[in-house]
């Protein structure tokens, strides 16, 4: 079975960029996940789904990010615009009804010049 | 709210040593618990978990015991091997499958 897919493993951009991530699930999981890992804060809940609705976001850092869930199969989240430092790299998990254990992509690497 | 709080890193062991990492956690409630590892450019994966008091979760020679009366969920294993570096999680869950993790700790094994 395939896991947690996200895409684009790095990204580069220039300051005030709009910047999409993407994430896909493992089928069947319901909960979506998307964190955010520095060096100096370690490993943010940014925002969190269930069955494609936004539960909590109140790890988002500010307006510049958003996150949606168009689907069970597919999330984005989304910056714009940009600054250097939200340079990071961005996890998406998934966790299926009752198992209590998360499912991580590989991460997102971001940096923003 | 809760919060885990495990040893601040960077950990340096030689092959085939003790292994410590120590966790604590404040929850409210009954939660789980769980230990992470995240190989160098990889995502999270999980180690290890334990859902209720006393109970002792396994895996790869690591294992942790949930310790009600100390609120701990301390990391071990007897004999660490170089395959053994990465950066090791705590986290707890509550009942809404959200996961709250420590800060990590880095591991390094040498030969």
């Amino acid at each position: 079975d395939a896991g947690v897919i996200q895409s684009p493993r790095h990204e580069v951009t220039e300051m005030g960029q709009e910047v999409t991530l993407r994430c896909k699930p493992i089928s069947g999981h319901d909960y979506l996940f998307w964190y955010r890992q520095t060096m100096m804060r370690g490993l943010e809940l940014l925002i969190y789904f269930n069955n494609n609705v936004p539960i909590d976001d109140s790890g988002m850092p500010e307006d510049r990010f958003s996150a949606k869930m168009p689907n069970a199969s597919f999330s984005t989240l989304k910056i714009q615009p940009s600054e250097p430092r939200d340079s990071a790299v961005y996890f998406c998990a998934s966790n299926g009804q009752g198992t209590g254990e998360l499912f991580f992509g590989e991460g997102s690497r971001l940096t923003v010049l | 709210g809760d919060s885990v709080t495990q040893m601040e890193g960077p950990v340096t062991l030689s092959e085939e040593a003790f292994l410590t990492i120590n966790c604590t956690y404040t929850a409210t409630g009954y939660p789980s618990l769980f230990w992470y590892v995240q190989y160098p450019g990889e995502g999270l994966q999980l180690l290890l978990k334990a859902t209720k008091a006393d109970d002792k979760g396994s895996n790869k020679g690591f294992e942790a015991t949930y310790r009600k009366e100390t609120t701990s969920f301390h990391l071990e294993k007897g004999s660490v091997q170089v395959s053994d570096s990465a950066v090791y999680f705590c986290a707890l869950g509550g009942s809404n499958y959200k996961l709250t993790f420590g800060k990590g700790t880095l591991l390094t094994v040498n030969p």
